[in-house]
């Protein structure tokens, strides 16, 4: 497609409930990236996708956290036994290969807009 | 490993006057940098980078950045604000080579008085 797309654009859910986000990256980006932004706050990196190597976990602030890639395209973040504090907009990023010379920075979808009550 | 340091959550400017967004990096090997531009309600954009060759780069809506290696900064600046700059901006790094992820600073939000 000709953006990153992101959805649900907002969910509402209830604490302990499992949630699902959904990032579609850029046709050809071989790196996909989540992040947290939280009210008022900067972005928090959660985790990387870079084609077939294992992913970069590190971000990723418990286990109730997880996410997959299928190959270079689809990702899904799922949050399980949400909490209040997983409140946040969860913004997905992809990116092109390096070349010599040149990095195009990220393309950032839109976000989703994750509200626990 | 790499870190960024934005000064000052908020700056406020009047309108026509000089925008100036500080960011200071901390990389052990030779940085990327960016800067990002976040407008109300809207998703994140990027607005220039660095990465290698000429250290004073140009962004779009008249926004430019120095790369300067011996104060770790990339401050980010434009001549004359416009009431439309308003918008929460992201100084960003990471390392050059292969595939790295990018940390991101705390973001300034940009006021523009009129």
């Amino acid at each position: 497609g000709a953006g990153v797309s992101q959805s649900p654009s907002n969910k509402v859910t209830e604490k302990g409930k499992d949630v699902e986000l959904r990032c579609d990256p850029i046709s050809g980006h071989t790196a996909l990236y989540w992040y947290r932004q939280r009210l008022g706050q900067g972005l928090e990196f959660l985790i990387y996708f870079q084609g077939n190597s294992a992913p970069d976990k590190s971000g990723l602030p418990s286990d109730r956290f997880s996410a997959e890639r299928t190959g270079e395209s689809v990702s899904t973040l799922t949050i399980q036994r949400t909490q209040q504090e997983d409140s946040a907009v969860y913004l997905c990023a992809s990116s092109t290969r390096e070349r010599a010379g040149g990095d195009y920075g990220y393309t950032f979808g839109s976000g989703t807009r994750l509200t626990v009550v | 490993a790499q870190s960024v340091t934005q000064l000052g959550s908020h700056v406020s400017v009047s309108e026509g006057a000089l925008v100036l967004l500080r960011c200071n990096y901390s990389s052990s090997v030779p940085p990327y940098l960016f800067w990002y531009v976040q407008y109300p309600n809207q998703g994140l954009q990027l607005l220039l980078k660095y990465t290698t060759g000429a250290t004073l780069v140009k962004g779009i809506n008249g926004f430019e950045a120095e790369f300067k290696k011996s104060e770790t900064s990339f401050h980010l600046t434009k001549p004359s604000a416009h009431m439309s700059d308003a918008a929460e901006y992201f100084c960003a790094v990471r390392a050059s080579g292969g595939y790295q992820k990018v940390t991101f600073g705390t973001g300034t939000k940009l006021q523009v008085i009129p």
